[in-house]
């Protein structure tokens, strides 16, 4: 089974900081990677699919890259709003889907 | 707009059984595979079950196969979650969403609903 490790798994940041969460495959997983935000109490909120394809409706704020192993989530100038706990999910083994175990961004 | 509204969670006791439902609307449900994922009390999120958007085909987390059962009745656009042989450690809030293909090759859960708890206790 493939797993993904994320990391950090904690990140402490502010308001107008760029940051990057890592999201890595234990084998090569092509682009199939999503990344979800979950805010506490709330249901997972679906930002990027195919490592790098902003869903609409997405603050362009956020990008994706990567492929194989190795992913990376970016934020590039944090907003109050971007406070949350983010998830890498695999793809590609639809519909088995595996989860990272989450980075939670804090201020 | 895209709605999914689960309910049917509740405390019930080691061995017991539950079943969720999820009502969906403002979407072709007849079309759409969906699933339930389950988060655990400050734990991360792991999915669970699937069926296809006909309901012939479905698959299962390991540690549910067997006790678990996934279906769905088109003629009331709703998902169900029968949960036989509870154990501690199905204690979650239960998420059912959309499976929705994307770009022609990527099927992401592109809709949640708000969850409902499932607690497992004596």
């Amino acid at each position: 089974d493939i797993q993904l490790t994320q990391s950090p798994s904690f990140l402490s940041a502010s308001v107008g900081d760029r940051v990057t969460i890592t999201c890595r495959a234990s084998q090569a997983i092509s682009s199939y990677l999503a990344w979800y935000q979950q805010k506490p109490g709330k249901a997972p909120k679906l930002l990027i699919y195919g490592a790098s394809t902003l869903q609409s409706g997405v603050p362009s704020r956020f990008s994706g890259s990567g492929s194989g192993t190795e992913f990376t989530l970016t934020i590039s100038s944090l907003q109050p709003e971007d406070f949350a706990t983010y998830y890498c999910q695999h793809l590609n083994n639809y519909p088995l889907y595996t989860f990272g175990q989450g980075t939670k961004l804090e201020i | 707009q895209v709605q999914l509204v689960e309910s049917g969670g509740g405390v019930v006791q080691p061995g017991g059984s539950l079943r969720l439902t999820c009502a969906a609307s403002g979407f072709t449900f007849s079309t759409y595979g969906m699933h339930w994922v389950r988060q655990a009390p400050g734990k991360g999120l792991e999915w669970v079950a699937w069926i296809q958007y006909d309901g012939n085909n479905k698959d299962y987390l390991d540690s549910v196969k067997g006790r678990f059962t996934i279906s769905r009745d088109t003629s009331k656009n709703t998902l169900y979650l029968q949960m036989n042989s509870l154990r501690a450690e199905d204690t979650a809030v239960y998420y059912c969403a959309r499976g929705a293909r994307y770009s022609g090759d990527y099927i992401v859960l592109d809709y949640w609903g708000q969850g409902t708890l499932v607690t497992v206790s004596s």
